[in-house]
């Protein structure tokens, strides 16, 4: 069962920080983001193992509950290379990895 | 230079014709995953693999097939039984949780 990603889309000026949540209604192993730019394959950002740690790349972090089951990605202060679809994968320690539906950010100068 | 190499990379058949994607990756990963991309659905798991000859069904494997012969290969069959053919396949592997996708394979039926 896939994820469920919100919201499915936003649109942000350039500096202006954003969240994208991710729910699952299965008891997690992890949880993964990816970046995907159109036309290109999705990138690795990073990935959450369960205990609630949160972790950070660059001005991108996420978090992960995992008593709700769920994730968050924040992005602060965005770039213009922000811009590209997120997805969130969640895995349930038997290597089966499901994507949401992607979330499509887009943020204009 | 390590990577994920799937090929074709544009591929066109007529109803009714099987057509083989390949996945070939020298990153010397265990697990190896195929996905197909539809606009609006996101990333859907068709077939993964943890180890050479074995795969598991993901959540829509209905009309594909895939084999595990060797680490480094995991191709993937398009039947003429699956229904609606025409997509964006995406091949990953995995050592440690981060997955490596190839660049995809566009299949069109015509």
């Amino acid at each position: 069962q896939q994820p469920v990603q919100s919201p499915q889309a936003v649109i942000l000026r350039e500096g202006e920080d954003a969240v994208i949540n991710c729910s699952s209604s299965k008891a997690l192993y992890s949880v993964h983001w990816y970046r995907q730019k159109h036309g290109e394959a999705p990138v690795f950002l990073m990935i959450l193992l369960k205990g609630g740690e949160q972790k950070g790349h660059e001005k991108i972090s996420a978090s992960f509950n995992e008593k709700k089951q769920q994730s968050s990605l924040y992005l602060t202060a965005s770039q213009l290379s922000y811009s590209g679809t997120y997805f969130c994968g969640t895995e349930l320690g038997n290597y089966k990895l499901t994507f949401g539906k992607g979330t499509l950010l887009t943020v204009n100068p | 230079d390590g990577g994920i190499t799937q090929s074709p990379k544009y591929l066109f058949r007529k109803e009714g014709q099987n057509v083989t994607l390949s996945c070939e990756q020298n990153l010397n990963h265990d697990a190896m995953y195929w996905y197909r991309q539809d606009p609006g659905q996101g990333l859907r798991l068709i077939y993964y693999s943890q180890i050479v000859n074995d795969f598991q069904k993901g959540d829509i494997a209905e009309g594909y097939s895939v084999s595990r012969e060797k680490k480094e290969s995991f191709p993937l069959t398009v039947t003429s039984a699956q229904k609606n053919p025409t997509a964006f396949y995406l091949c990953a592997s995995s050592s440690s949780g981060e997955l490596f996708f190839g660049e995809g394979s566009r299949l069109t039926v015509l």
